[in-house]
């Protein structure tokens, strides 16, 4: 089992360029959500799914955008990124029981 | 809007002694995780908190849930090196069930010397 799988690692974008971050699990797991993690303020939450076709807003959702066509692929858009976006970006999946969150390896964003 | 502390958020320990961090949190929830992560690294799962009044021990950690206080602590008992890390709280608010979705703490900064 690959368990959740994050790419890329490393990422650099210039400002007002897009991209997408990829987020796959293979545990068959309903929910899936994206965090990002700043010095010094823990992880935040952009947008989670509790499933297929469903999202909503987590904390810190302005410049991001997320769709869910399949229960295991979770992409992370950003529209036209700003520096304030530089930051480490983790994925998550977890069963509808919450019993455990499993978390990708990450990616380390940096925009310029 | 729940809203979870931690403290302290930094953390110097001496090899061989004890101490405790602490996870507050402002809502009701049974459901609350830890996790360790070294730098640079993800988030590896220590304990997971189901209930009140649980608890769970691994090697040189202790994790405790009282959900009627809003607290939970990570205890460690006599401190090695290969602890130092970084120590999240978080929990998930729903009740009963999950949301799919954590609020974390600031996170522990632990580092234990010689």
């Amino acid at each position: 089992n690959a368990g959740v799988t994050q790419t890329p690692k490393f990422q650099v974008l210039k400002t007002g360029q897009s991209m997408t971050l990829q987020c796959a699990q293979d545990m068959n797991h309903e929910y899936m959500s994206w965090y990002r993690q700043d010095p010094g303020m823990g992880l935040r939450l952009i947008h989670y799914s509790v499933g297929a076709g469903i999202t909503d807003q987590g904390e810190v959702p302005n410049g991001y955008n997320v769709s869910r066509s399949t229960t295991e692929d979770f992409p992370l858009r950003l529209l036209s990124a700003a520096p304030s976006q530089t930051s480490v970006y983790f994925c998550a999946s977890s069963p509808s029981d919450g019993r455990s969150y499993t978390f990708g390896s990450g990616t380390r964003l940096t925009v310029v | 809007e729940l809203k979870v502390e931690q403290n302290p958020l930094f953390l110097s320990m001496q090899e061989g002694k004890n101490y405790t961090i602490y996870c507050n949190y402002s809502t009701t929830s049974d459901r609350l995780y830890w996790y360790r992560q070294d730098p640079g690294k993800s988030l590896e799962s220590l304990f997971v908190l189901l209930s009140n009044g649980a608890v769970k021990q691994e090697g040189r950690l202790m994790a405790s849930l009282d959900t009627k206080a809003r607290l939970s602590t990570l205890h460690i008992t006599a401190a090695v090196h290969d602890l130092s890390a970084t120590y999240f709280c978080a929990v998930d608010d729903a009740g009963g069930t999950s949301y799919g979705k954590l609020t974390f703490g600031q996170g522990t900064i632990l580092t234990v010397h010689p």
